[in-house]
């Protein structure tokens, strides 16, 4: 069975600080990798996907994630946090076809 | 383009009530997908409809839940009687048939449901 596991429930950054949230999945074929947000009282929405193509996925608003299979690791960063990226992330994998598999959700917040 | 949509965004019942959740998935999208997120924990899966057929209900918790679409359009999700462990977000999703290639699923705001 797939698995994700975010670490860290909760994370706080300063504004202007990098972001580092955490994903690992367990599966022994290498899945699709998906990143999602939730802004407060809106739908998911998604940051940004793995397929396979290159390793580093660029986002929207400056996102990015690294695809590591010896880790199986998916993180997601971005260099400097803003106060509109307070919001809770979902780590999500999945195969073609297939239902999606999350992880517990991270809530970031920003200190300004 | 409009979005998933749902309805409603909340809801508030008691024990033994009925609630039934509406889902209109974008446009032109066969896939509609259900999960539900407990306070605290991960979304899972609830079930997959390919059209108005039923492809995938391995997530549905038990006979109390019944899903629906006919007409291969919006989804109804009813929850009859409602139980107290059957609070949490309700989301939809829907997603264009992509013949076995990767899918992007787009989510709704989900439907708040606590059942007191």
């Amino acid at each position: 069975a797939q698995s994700v596991t975010q670490l860290g429930s909760h994370v706080s950054v300063s504004e202007g600080a990098l972001v580092l949230l955490r994903c690992n999945y367990s599966s022994s074929v290498p899945p699709y990798l998906f990143w999602y947000v939730q802004y407060p009282n809106q739908g998911l929405q998604l940051l940004l996907k793995y397929t396979s193509a290159a390793t580093l996925v660029k986002g929207i608003n400056d996102f990015e994630a690294e695809f590591k299979k010896s880790e199986t690791s998916f993180h997601l960063t971005k260099p400097s946090a803003h106060m509109s990226d307070a919001a809770e992330y979902f780590c999500a994998v999945s195969y073609p076809g297939n239902q999606f598999y999350f992880g517990t959700g991270t809530s970031l917040t920003v200190i300004p | 383009e409009a979005g998933v949509t749902q309805f409603p965004s909340h809801s508030v019942i008691e024990k033994g009530q009925t609630v039934t959740l509406r889902c209109d998935p974008i446009s032109g999208h066969d896939n509609l997908y259900w999960y539900r997120r407990v306070m605290g924990k991960e979304i899972k899966f609830l079930l997959h409809f390919v059209k108005e057929s039923k492809q995938d209900e391995s997530g549905m918790p038990n006979n109390r839940f019944l899903a629906e679409r006919t007409g291969g359009t919006y989804s109804t999700l009813k929850v009859q009687p409602a139980e107290l462990e059957d609070s949490g977000v309700y989301f939809c999703a829907s997603s264009q048939l992509t013949g076995g290639s990767l899918e992007t699923q787009y989510f709704g705001p989900g439907t708040r449901l606590l059942v007191l």
